[in-house]
C-alpha cells in the first residue's frame, strides 16, 4: 500500500512540445506530492509539489495535475527546453511521516 | 546558506568491509534522512534521524546502520559489504518532519562494492 507507480520509463520529447509523466498511488492517507528533479551526479532536487486540497498547481513550465479519486497526479512541463533533459521522480508521504515513497523515476530527454 | 554535504564523493570498497559515510546538513535543519538510489530499485528509504533519535527505518538489514550528532550532523555505516550494495548513498535534511517540510538532497555518496 505504500507503492508509487510512476510512467513512462523513459520519455523523448521534441524542444518546444510539452512533457508529461503520471504517477498513482495507493495509499489514500498521502497528503503531499513532491516532484523532483534530478541531473548526472547531482541529487534530486525539488522542482514542484502538491497538497490534495487543489486540483492543479502551476509554477512557471511546469504544472501538477491532481486528481483525488482517481489517486492519480502528472507533472506536465511546457514548452520543453534541452535544459529539462533529467530524470523526474515523482513521491508522496503525509503529514507527520518521516520519510518520503519515491516513484521508480523518468528519464526524460529533450532533442532539438 | 551551504546546501547538504556528503563525504567522499566516491568509495570503492571490497566485499566482507565496512564503510561509514558522512553527511553534514543544512544549517538548522535538525532531520537527517538517508536513501539508497540504484538503477533497479530507484530510491529506497534508509532510516530518518530527527535530535540524535531514529524516528523511522526502511526494510534494510541490520547491516546498514546510522546515528545523528548533537550538531545534526549524521553518518551511517554498512557493515560486512556485499556486492548489492553498491548505490548512491543519499542524504536529504530538513526543518522537521518531512510531510510537512520541504527535503533538501546532497550530491551523494557513490559507493562500489568488488
Amino acid at each position: 500500500q505504500q507503492q508509487v507507480k510512476q510512467s513512462p520509463q523513459s520519455l523523448i520529447v521534441q524542444k518546444g512540445g510539452i512533457s508529461i509523466i503520471n504517477c498513482a498511488y495507493e495509499n489514500t492517507a498521502f497528503d503531499y506530492f513532491p516532484w523532483y528533479q534530478q541531473f548526472p551526479g547531482k541529487g534530486p532536487a525539488l522542482l514542484i509539489a502538491i497538497r490534495p486540497d487543489v486540483s492543479e498547481k502551476k509554477e512557471g513550465r511546469f504544472t501538477i495535475s491532481f486528481n483525488k479519486s482517481a489517486k492519480q497526479f502528472s507533472l506536465h512541463i511546457m514548452d520543453s527546453q534541452p535544459g529539462d533533459s533529467a530524470t523526474y521522480f515523482c513521491a508522496a508521504t503525509n503529514f507527520g511521516n518521516e520519510k518520503l515513497t519515491f516513484g521508480t523515476g523518468t528519464r526524460l530527454t529533450i532533442i532539438p | 546558506k551551504a546546501g547538504v554535504t556528503q563525504t567522499p564523493r566516491y568509495l570503492i570498497k571490497t566485499r566482507g568491509q565496512q564503510v561509514t559515510l558522512s553527511c553534514s546538513p543544512i544549517s538548522g535543519h535538525r532531520s537527517v534522512s538517508w536513501y539508497q538510489q540504484t538503477p533497479g530499485q530507484g530510491l529506497q528509504f534508509l532510516f530518518e534521524y530527527f535530535s540524535e533519535t531514529q524516528r523511522n527505518k526502511g526494510n534494510f538489514p541490520g547491516r546498514f546502520s546510522g546515528r545523528q550528532f548533537s550538531n545534526s550532523r549524521s553518518e551511517m555505516n554498512v557493515s560486512t559489504l556485499e556486492l548489492g550494495d553498491s548505490a548512491l548513498y543519499l542524504c536529504a535534511s530538513s526543518l522537521g518532519l518531512v510531510g510537512s517540510e520541504k527535503l533538501f538532497f546532497g550530491s551523494g555518496t557513490q559507493l562500489s562494492v568488488l
